[in-house]
């Protein structure tokens, strides 16, 4: 499977700042995917990111929050914006269609760890 | 609206007790059931795709089988090493590239030595 890092792997953010979370995978993927975990749930998927093409965001979800970036096939980065505690999540990045194996499984990262203030 | 659940809730086995956990699905067009495992503070961990009723996986103690209507993931024999949250996911896409995962809420399965 592929070995996906992010980074932070957590942090403390006061309310009305932004975060960036960053994303690396070891292999080219065709697609990436945001997740948010809130405190005792399950995931939910924010928006899925192909390279070369705007990231597709779910409903409930906007761009204006959670800007996406996916410059390469290795790399994407999510930011938070204009935070509030409610906000307060793990996000997870993911990858799936990976080129090599041409499989449908989602592979996850460890986490990021977000406490808004 | 795909809905995934997860049955029970928590799960708390003595080393060596034998359980199954239950996924049941509702969803237009299954195209994988997937179960991961999560421990706490990590992302989940890939487990096992399933794609048709009847398909069986397994993996060490783990087994999941797939029906029409639910899965089922068998541990056999736990070890206190198997506690962990075990998440259920399905993808049933709306369009041809729609690789968006549902998930249940998870099952919390604790083993005591």
């Amino acid at each position: 499977s592929a070995v996906i890092s992010q980074k932070p792997s957590r942090d403390i953010c006061q309310r009305g700042t932004s975060l960036t979370i960053q994303c690396q995978v070891d292999s080219q993927v065709t697609m990436m995917f945001w997740y948010r975990q809130q405190p005792g749930q399950s995931l939910t998927l924010i928006a899925t990111a192909n390279q070369g093409s705007e990231a597709t965001y779910e409903s409930g979800f906007v761009i204006d929050k959670f800007p996406i970036s996916r410059p390469n096939l290795t790399f994407s980065t999510l930011t938070v914006s204009n935070m509030s505690p409610e906000d307060s999540s793990i996000y997870l990045c993911s990858v799936g269609r990976d080129r090599e194996r041409n499989t449908d499984t989602q592979y996850f990262g460890p986490g990021t760890r977000l406490t808004v203030l | 609206e795909d809905q995934v659940t997860q049955s029970p809730e928590a799960l708390r086995l003595q080393e060596g007790e034998s359980s199954s956990l239950n996924c049941s699905y509702t969803v237009s067009g299954l195209r994988g059931l997937f179960w991961y495992r999560q421990d706490p503070g990590k992302g989940p961990e890939f487990l096992f795709t399933l794609y048709s009723a009847g398909e069986e996986k397994e993996k060490e103690r783990l087994k999941a089988t797939l029906t029409k209507k639910e899965s089922f993931l068998h541990i056999t024999a736990p070890k206190p090493e198997d506690s962990a949250t075990y998440l259920c996911a399905v993808r049933s896409p709306k369009r041809s590239n729609d690789y968006k995962l549902s998930f249940g809420a998870g099952t919390t399965v604790t083993v005591r030595a």
